[in-house]
């Protein structure tokens, strides 16, 4: 079976510092894989996606990027945080269906 | 544009009475929607999607390509429906969401 794995689960990071989130998933090959911050009253944002390695999509310009180094990795990354990147940040993968989550990184920029 | 858009932030009803959470859409070829809810301290999850023309846990959802909505219903709501909502539209490669819906089953 199909599964996915987002980590930390928390992260408290000062202003300036940098980032990197890393997801997995395990069971399938050749996702569509998916980050996401979700805040209250506004959603699920979506701010990056891949259909293959090294193919990186982005759908909101900020301080942010992706890689996918591999099929089944994906790196959210920033070279210096700013303190409204806080936020719930969701990994997700897919392959012709429905959407299927990470357990989140609750990110806390101070 | 791709666009989901879910006009109701919060949705309280009493138990046993019929709900429905609104979604409406905006795509230029065939979407592919979805309705996901996330229950208190757990992952999203999926609940149902258009081309299944399912029922679960009671709620069934109807795309109307006329109107570009796809609202979820359901006749007679329990406490334990008490969630977020989440509408979402699945293009070729993106996959969007609505701002969410929370819905609060009163005793």
């Amino acid at each position: 079976s199909q599964t996915i794995h987002q980590w930390p689960a928390t992260l408290v990071q000062p202003v300036g510092s940098p980032l990197s989130l890393e997801c997995t998933v395990e069971g399938t090959s050749n996702p569509n894989l998916y980050w996401y911050r979700q805040a209250a009253g506004r959603g699920l944002q979506l701010l990056f996606y891949s259909v293959g390695i090294g193919q990186i999509s982005s759908e909101v310009p900020q301080n942010l990027s992706a890689s996918r180094p591999q099929d089944r990795q994906f790196i959210l990354s920033s070279k210096k945080l700013l303190l409204s990147d806080s936020g719930f940040y969701l990994c997700a993968w897919r392959y012709r269906g429905p959407l299927h989550f990470g357990n989140g990184t609750r990110l806390t920029v101070t | 544009a791709q666009r989901v858009t879910q006009p109701e932030k919060l949705l309280s009803v009493f138990k046993g009475a019929p709900v429905e959470l609104k979604c409406n859409y905006s795509y230029s070829g065939s979407p592919e929607l979805f309705w996901y809810v996330q229950y208190s301290r757990q992952r999203l999850q999926l609940l149902l999607r258009h081309i299944s023309r399912e029922s679960i846990k009671g709620f069934t959802a109807d795309l109307n390509k006329g109107e570009t909505s796809f609202h979820l219903k359901k006749p007679f709501a329990q406490e334990e429906d008490s969630a977020m909502y989440y509408c979402a539209l699945s293009g070729t490669y993106k996959y969007i969401f609505g701002t969410g819906t929370r819905l609060k089953v009163l005793a």
